[in-house]
């Protein structure tokens, strides 16, 4: 089966620039996660999407971040503005349940300069 | 809340050399716990995991025992090769949600 897509690979901004993420989970796969990982430490769960119904956002900066999932299929991140600090590497996972294991994507990494 | 605690690395091995990387955890209820490894390069890929007290997960000569009276599940493998070069990362899955927590990772070199 295909793996998660995620687009674009890399990304290079100004801070105060926008910035969107793009994820096509596995067919069929209900569960969708965006986890953002900082050099040096481990993926940190952003926000969880059932179909097209949010499970949990509680650590994602609300304030510039913000991620859809129209339709309950693929699902868009976006940064506006970015600081520096949203340097990272932005990896979305999707899994059958919530209760099931997860596949991820390969990622993006964003550069804030 | 869940939190996860690994050792901090880089971690410096030569080929056949025995490996250990500790990870211990914080969790209400009982979580199933993971070992994920990431390549240079590409995404993160589940390497084992265990599902309750006593499992023991095992992949590709690598294994891990689910201890829960010392809240452990250290990654072990007996004889490390150049291709297990990559980043180790403990993690585990709990709560109402099922989201999975992550440690801070391991970089693993082996030399040959």
């Amino acid at each position: 089966e295909a793996g998660v897509a995620q687009s674009p690979r890399y990304k290079i901004i100004e801070k105060r620039q926008s910035v969107a993420f793009w994820c096509n989970p596995i067919s069929g796969h209900a569960t969708l996660y965006w986890y953002q990982q900082i050099l040096g430490q481990g993926p940190k769960l952003l926000i969880q999407f059932q179909n097209n119904g949010v499970v949990d956002d509680s650590q994602l900066p609300k304030d510039r971040f913000s991620a859809e999932r129209l339709k309950g299929v693929d699902s868009t991140l976006k940064i506006q503005p970015a600081k520096l600090e949203d340097s990272a590497v932005y990896l979305c996972a999707s899994s059958l349940g919530s209760g099931n294991g997860y596949t991820f994507g390969s990622g993006t990494r964003l550069t804030v300069v | 809340g869940d939190s996860v605690t690994q050792m901090e690395g880089p971690v410096t091995l030569s080929e056949e050399a025995f490996l250990t990387i500790n990870c211990t955890y914080t969790a209400t209820g009982y979580p199933s716990l993971f070992w994920y490894v990431q390549y240079p390069g590409e995404g993160l890929q589940l390497l084992l995991k265990a599902t309750k007290a006593d499992d023991k997960g095992s992949n590709k000569g690598f294994e891990a025992t689910y201890r829960k009276e010392t809240t452990s599940f250290h990654l072990e493998k007996g004889s490390v090769q150049v291709s297990d070069s990559a980043v180790y990362f403990c993690a585990l899955r709990g709560g109402s949600n099922y989201k999975l927590t992550f440690g801070k990772g391991t970089l693993l070199t082996v030399n040959p």
